[in-house]
Formats: structure tokens, sequence, C-alpha cells
């Protein structure tokens, strides 16, 4: 069965300190992979995704995921935080082009 | 980068009264397009998929008598929720796919709907 799991519900840190959003996935397919994030009554903006290609995905805003085969692992970091970062992350995952699941989703907050 | 819209934004209405939102793709043709719903702090549920021309595909759970949608044209899908209840408040959100994008969903605004 197809899944993924945002391991924590939320995350707390302080501005100018790294970020690691963590996601697995199973899948019995080779899954596309993405990562949106979501600011208060806002739609979903797409920060990056893994098609297959590099494993080491760059999106917008300084965030980036790696794609770990092995661990079935899409974790999003960013060296630094900023306030502006505080919203709702998803992990995504599409399953050959027909199902798409969503994570739980993990709520960013930034301390000043 | 494509551009999904919705309207309306926000809408408020009473118990029985039916509603409905748009979405279009604005710079591209959608073959399919998603519907999603969201309550508050939770995940996107996914209510329903359409394909242009075709009945669209419900998710289990999901009351398509209640949820009518159309997906008229490669640019267009309606939802409309029928005999809305306070129960249906929610944050719905559309997304729009081409052939060609690689499973990648461009989404909407999303619209607010609020029943009294």
């Amino acid at each position: 069965a197809q899944s993924v799991t945002q391991l924590d519900s939320h995350v707390s840190v302080s501005e100018g300190t790294p970020v690691l959003l963590r996601c697995n996935y199973s899948s019995s397919y080779s899954p596309s992979l993405f990562w949106y994030v979501q600011h208060p009554n806002k739609g979903l903006q797409l920060l990056l995704k893994y098609t297959s290609a590099a494993t080491l995905v760059k999106g917008i805003n300084g965030f980036e995921a790696e794609f770990k085969k092995s661990e079935t692992s899409f974790h999003l970091t960013k060296p630094s935080a900023h306030m502006s970062d505080a919203a709702e992350y998803f992990c995504v995952v599409s399953f050959g082009g027909f199902k798409t699941i969503f994570g739980a989703g993990t709520r960013l907050f930034v301390k000043a | 980068g494509a551009v999904v819209s919705q309207h309306p934004s926000r809408v408020i209405c009473k118990s029985g009264t039916s509603v409905k939102i748009e979405c279009r793709s604005l710079d591209f043709q959608a073959t399919t397009m998603f519907w999603y719903r969201q309550f508050p702090k939770q995940s996107l549920m996914l209510m329903a998929t359409s394909n242009e021309g075709s009945k669209a595909t419900y998710e289990q759970g999901v009351e398509k008598d209640k949820f009518l949608i159309n997906h008229a044209s490669l640019t267009l899908s309606t939802l409309t929720v029928t005999s809305a209840h306070p129960e249906d408040s929610s944050f719905y959100i559309c997304s729009a796919r081409t052939s060609g994008s690689q499973n990648e969903q461009f989404f909407g605004p999303g619209t607010r709907l609020t029943v009294l």
C-alpha cells in the first residue's frame, strides 16, 4: 500500500537556526515527491519536487530536500530559518501519475 | 509557472442553499482537475478527480449527489455544494494537472465556505 508519513506534527526553531521537516513514504512504484507550503488561509505553494532526476533537490526560499530510496525518505531542510518560514508544510507523494497522497502536515514555528 | 484560479475566494451562505465554486487553469489546458477539502489544522483530503468531458471519480465517503463536479472544458471545473449545511463549512482547494506535467499538480488559492 502507498502512504506518506510526516513524522512531526509541529516543529519549533529559532530564527537563524536550521530547519528539518521529516517525511517518509511507502510505495511499490517509483514515486514523484513534492513539498508544499501553506500560509494561514492561503492555498498551497510548491517548494520543490523530485521526479527521478537528481536526488538532492533545491527549491525556492532556500529550501532543499534529499531523496533517499534506501530510507524511503524525502526530508525538507533549510540552513537558516526566517520568521516568514512559519507555516504549514505538506509532503506529497504521487504514484504512477494516478494517486496523490498528502501527508498530515507539519506546522513550523519560528521564534525570534 | 502554471496558474490556477478559484472563485470566489470566500463565500458565506445560509443552510439549505447551494454554492458553486469555479476552478480555472489560466495559462494551460488541464486534462485532469482535483477537488480537495481541508478542515482546520488538518491535511487536504481528496474529494474527487475529474477529467474533461467525463464524469468525476469520487473518493470513498464523498457524496456525489451533494458535491456536484462538472469539468466542462479543459480550463474550467466547477464544484457545487448542494443543500449546504454547517458541517460543509471548510476550505475547498482545486488543483489541475496537464498530461505532461510529471505528476505535478498546480493548486488554486482555495475557497473558504462558511455555512450559517
